[in-house]
Formats: structure tokens, sequence, C-alpha cells
């Protein structure tokens, strides 16, 4: 399977514990996403690499909550001290540069089947 | 910031029928994005416009993009279960999505 890996694809967890989760993007993808949905939503930006370096980040994304793309390949998203609304489906999407005319471009956003988060 | 606006939030139809499915920008669209998603699950692309007037069609899904390119429809042809899920529409920006908050499709046989 080629796609974008997610693991785990669920994590229950109590209040107050620290939780990892992990991401493998399509090989040779540059760019790197996570969204987080909570039920009845569309995904919402948390942040982004383009290889190793976090180029933006939420302001959904508070101090708890920390991402890295160490070499550029798999990306980990902790989130530190759960809280109850922390629990939500965490999507990891990516993305290949696509060179047009000169000019690079970025199009279609693959995305994993998702980490579902439940805080109790 | 850029939000989108999706109607119906829920849509059940009788196999067979036909239905489309509505996305407002409150700004110009750059690229719209029309994915699928099943309960619990990632979501699956279906397909991108990005000028005015375009319309893109995979099998019996058709997506359209309004010559001022705030507007997208997605319109199915003769639904089938298979069609069942949410779909999401989603603006391209420089860095990242923004999505609609997604419609619900239920097909009944």
């Amino acid at each position: 399977d080629t796609g974008v890996s997610q693991d785990p694809r669920h994590k229950i967890t109590k209040r107050g514990q620290n939780v990892t989760f992990r991401c493998d993007p399509i090989s040779e993808h540059n760019r790197l996403y996570w969204y987080r949905q909570t039920l009845g939503q569309g995904p919402e930006f948390l942040t982004y690499f383009q290889n190793e370096a976090q180029l933006e980040k939420s302001r959904l994304l508070s101090d708890r909550f920390s991402a890295e793309r160490p070499k550029g390949s798999f990306s980990t998203l902790e989130i530190q001290r759960t809280e109850q609304g922390d629990s939500a489906m965490y999507l990891c999407a990516s993305n290949p540069r696509v060179a047009s005319g000169g000019k690079s471009s970025y199009n279609e956003q693959f995305f994993g089947p998702g980490t579902r988060l439940t805080v109790l | 910031s850029q939000e989108l606006e999706q109607s119906p939030q829920s849509l059940i139809v009788q196999e067979g029928k036909n239905l489309t499915i509505n996305c407002t920008s409150s700004k110009t669209l750059y690229g719209l994005y029309w994915y699928k998603q099943k309960y619990g699950e990632g979501l699956i692309f279906l397909m991108m416009l990005q000028k005015g007037g375009e319309e893109k069609s995979h099998e019996k899904i058709t997506a359209k993009l309004d010559e001022k390119k705030q507007q997208s429809s997605l319109h199915i042809t003769a639904s089938q279960p298979s069609h069942a899920g949410i779909y999401l529409c989603g603006a391209r920006g420089y860095q990242k999505v923004t999505f609609g908050t997604g419609t619900k499709l239920q097909v009944i046989p």
C-alpha cells in the first residue's frame, strides 16, 4: 500500500495522559499536514511541514500540542496532558511539489485514514 | 479568513435519484476540492476545480465551479448506495485547505 498511513487508528486515553500519533506520508511527498476533525465538522488545519521544517501552526495548536518531522519523512503529533476537548479524529495528509512552467505548485492533498482519539 | 458553507447539511435520497450539493465561499476560490469521507475514515479525493466555469466529471459525479469562482456544485446522477458518505468541499489556500462542514448523504435502496 503506497498511500498515507497513520498509527494507531484508534486511541482511548484518560484525561491528563500524553498520547503520540504517527503519520507516514507517501514517499517523496515534500509537504505533510495535520488536521483535526470533530464530529459533524470538516477538518481544521493544525500545522504543516515542508520536508523537516514546520512552516505554519494554527491557533488551534495549543502549547500542549507538538509536531515533528525529524528526517523529512514520517511525522509525529504529541498531545500532552490530554483534555476531553481533544477528542477528535486527527488526519494527516501529504502532497508532492509539482513543477509546471518553471514554477512549483501543490495540488491534491492525499489523506490518511486518521487516528480517532477518545479522552475519557 | 475564508469560510465555506455547504448545503444541504444532510440529504436522504432513494437509489436511482439525482442530487446536488452546493458549496459557497466567502472569498474568491483559487482552487476548490471535493472529497468524500466514509464515517470514521479518511478523505477520498474526488475532483479539483480551478478555473471559472470549469466542469469535471468522474463516473456519475459532476462538479462545477461558477464563473465568479465563489460557488461550486457537486451533482450525482442515478445515485447508488455506494455514493453514501460525507461530501466535503475544500478551498485551496497557499499552505492549507479550508474545509466546509460537509454534507451527509444517505442513499436508500
